[in-house]
């Protein structure tokens, strides 16, 4: 079974950083490329990073370039999102997804809550 | 940035009814050489992550009932669900996968009339 378990979310100031992980099992990690997807409070869904299984192609939204950073762990069968100089509007619920083939999101986890408000 | 635009917003069914929900994608998602729409649905409920139900377009889940598919090509897609039931009650979105940065629909809330 698919597991994707996050972690590291929390209430945080304006301009601080927050380090997110998400632990997966149940498929063989390495071979998947995976994502980040958020949910701010009474909306929807936004894309906001992704990172092929060796690294070497990763992807971010405009609206977190150069402000977050994907990164994975194969060997620890682990990815994160290292989130810098965060604003209000990063406030949401964080979701890794495991990407099948082509890019399509099949299994989410369960999410971690990040606050940012002073 | 392909925009998807889902009507409507919201949609209140009654039970054993059919209910449908429409996205439309501002650029084709469909995949020529392969002919695959790079379409999803996806089903999420109060205080859940959302659940894959519909894969290119049409392909239904392994273990999602029969009662929802999936339809269109190109830009306009539909998912219907057949005969309406209370456990179906969700927010339900469409997806494109077919290039970066992946996109949603603003989401449809789905309740019971």
């Amino acid at each position: 079974e698919v597991q994707l378990v996050e972690s590291g979310g929390g209430l945080v100031q304006p301009g601080r950083s927050l380090r997110l992980s998400c632990a997966a099992s149940g498929f063989t990690f390495d071979d998947y490329a995976m994502h980040w997807v958020r949910e701010a409070p009474g909306k929807g869904l936004e894309w906001v990073s992704s990172i092929n299984w060796n690294s070497n192609n990763i992807d971010y939204a405009d609206s977190v370039k150069g402000r977050f950073t994907i990164s994975r762990d194969n060997a620890k069968n682990s990815l994160y999102l290292q989130m810098n100089s965060l604003r209000p509007e990063d406030t949401a619920l964080y979701y890794c997804a495991k990407a099948a083939t082509h890019g399509l999101l099949d299994y989410w986890g369960q999410g971690t809550l990040v606050t940012v408000s002073s | 940035d392909i925009v998807m635009t889902q009507s409507p917003d919201s949609l209140a069914v009654s039970l054993g009814e059919r209910a449908t929900i429409n996205c439309k994608s501002s650029q084709s998602v469909l995949y020529s050489s392969i002919n695959k729409n790079y379409l999803a649905w996806y089903q999420q409920k109060p205080g859940q992550p959302p659940k894959l139900l519909i894969s290119w377009a049409s392909t239904r889940e392994s273990g999602v009932p029969d009662r929802f598919s999936g339809s269109g090509s190109g830009t306009d897609f539909t998912l219907t669900i057949s005969s309406l039931q209370a456990e179906d009650v969700a927010v339900y979105y469409c997806h494109q996968y077919y290039s970066t940065p992946q996109t949603f629909g603003q989401g449809t809330k789905l309740e019971i009339k």
